[in-house]
């Protein structure tokens, strides 16, 4: 069936260092979405890529989708403690369900 | 405007044990989307529903069911519970349903003993 793949599971960096997390899609996506976890929280809509190639910021976050529309990444430039969480990427799957990748845990040590 | 609610927040019942679980969308949002979360599984589709009807479900058994009534509010039903049932459920609404983005309320913790 159709899977989101999401690689690192984990991330450790030192605050100040920058995070990138990578998604990946078995089949060709009408969009992409991502959403970030705090820990004890529940998922937040963070943005959604629609177009091939597509890249958005906001702030230190840039989010981009490849070019074939099955891949995208979240980049983080010089982390903060409160970048702390897990981030899941997710597309559309063919029930019309979001289907979620099992995404990146964040860890920033001060 | 209010976010999604979800009630109880937490849940301990015993194995065998049915539950209902409560989720209020967003005011306007008539798609409400279920999710089960583990650790091992992550998030994984239960069922959705718009305009009261089922539109799509997941990979789970027949004892996982869900409605949702004319004021979009939804619940969902876990018949004989199992050990392996235990996780957080997320709730979450939409204006729209498929690629609209969703919102999540807090969820509701199970804990299945």
């Amino acid at each position: 069936g159709q899977q989101v793949m999401q690689i690192p599971q984990y991330q450790h960096v030192q605050e100040g260092e920058d995070f990138t997390t990578y998604c990946n899609s078995s089949t060709t996506l009408s969009n992409i979405q991502w959403y970030k976890q705090r820990p004890g929280g529940h998922p937040v809509f963070l943005i959604q890529l629609v177009k091939s190639g597509e890249v958005k910021k906001q702030k230190r976050l840039t989010f981009q989708f490849g070019e074939a529309k099955k891949n995208s990444s979240l980049h983080i430039t010089a982390t903060q403690t409160t970048d702390v969480g897990t981030y899941f990427c997710a597309g559309p799957g063919s029930q019309g369900n979001l289907i979620f990748g099992k995404g990146t845990k964040l860890s920033v040590k001060p | 405007k209010a976010g999604v609610t979800q009630t109880p927040r937490y849940l301990i019942k015993t194995r065998g044990q049915q539950v209902t679980l409560s989720c209020s969308p967003i005011s306007g949002h008539r798609s409400v989307s279920w999710y089960q979360q583990t650790p091992g599984q992550g998030l994984q589709f239960l069922f959705e529903y718009f305009s009261e009807t089922q539109r799509n479900k997941g990979n789970f058994p027949g004892r996982f069911s869900g409605r949702q009534f004319s004021n979009s509010r939804s619940e969902m039903n876990v018949s004989t519970l199992e050990l392996g049932d235990s996780a957080l459920y997320l709730c979450a609404s939409s204006f729209w349903e498929s690629d609209s983005p969703l919102h999540f309320g807090n969820g509701t913790r199970l804990t299945v003993t």
